[in-house]
């Protein structure tokens, strides 16, 4: 079975500082990874997505992430948090051509 | 592209009416599309999946005869809520995938449509 367990439910980071939103997975087969995020009201954006080419993935806000399979970790990262990053952030891992399963979310705060 | 609309965005019905949604592919054809419900402050959760022409594929737990899904097209699926009750009082998103297309994997997400029952 596929899970995706989100460390910190909260992470608060400084304007300009770096972020890193944590994200394991399981998965019994090589599974595509996800991380999306959400504006209040409003649906999800995907970030970026990992499908068994390189392993550092660079998506889009200047956020990136690494896929490591002897960790089963897929952690999202930037260099530089923007006052406009502050939302929520949704890790998910799909077994290929089956569903999407969620992790439960963290809610990034920037402060000033 | 890869654009998926959701109607409407927002809606308030009375207690025991039924309300329909609908999320429509706005660019590519979604051979399967899916209905999460969101509560505050929590992750989505998979209410059903839908092939087009096919019956839903419902999750555990979610009543099928409350919520009816219906995805006659391949540009079109709807989520009724039959008979609402405060409780169902929810962020709905749904979501497509385009088995034929160049990211099979990949599920487009609508923007959402924030249901309240009183």
């Amino acid at each position: 079975a596929q899970s995706v367990t989100q460390l910190g439910s909260h992470v608060s980071v400084s304007e300009g500082a770096l972020v890193l939103l944590r994200c394991n997975y399981s998965s019994s087969v090589p599974p595509y990874l996800f991380w999306y995020v959400q504006y209040p009201n409003q649906g999800l954006q995907l970030l970026l997505k990992y499908t068994s080419a390189a392993t550092l993935v660079k998506g889009i806000n200047g956020f990136e992430a690494e896929f490591k399979k002897s960790e089963t970790s897929f952690h999202l990262t930037k260099p530089s948090a923007h006052m406009s990053d502050a939302a929520e952030y949704f890790c998910a891992v799909s077994p290929r051509d089956d569903k999407i399963i969620f992790g439960k979310g963290t809610r990034l705060h920037i402060l000033p | 592209g890869a654009v998926v609309s959701q109607h409407p965005s927002w809606v308030i019905c009375k207690s025991g009416t039924s309300v329909k949604i609908e999320c429509r592919s706005l660019d590519f054809q979604a051979t399967t599309m899916f209905w999460y419900r969101q509560f505050p402050k929590q992750s989505l959760m998979l209410m059903a999946t839908s092939n087009e022409g096919s019956k839903a594929t419902y999750e555990q737990g979610v009543e099928k005869d409350k919520f009816l899904i219906n995805h006659a097209s391949l540009t079109l699926s709807t989520l009724t809520v039959t008979s609402a009750h405060p409780e169902d009082s929810s962020f709905y998103i749904c979501s497509a995938r385009d088995l034929g297309g160049p990211s099979p994997y990949e599920q487009y997400f609508g923007p959402g449509t924030r249901l309240t029952v009183t």
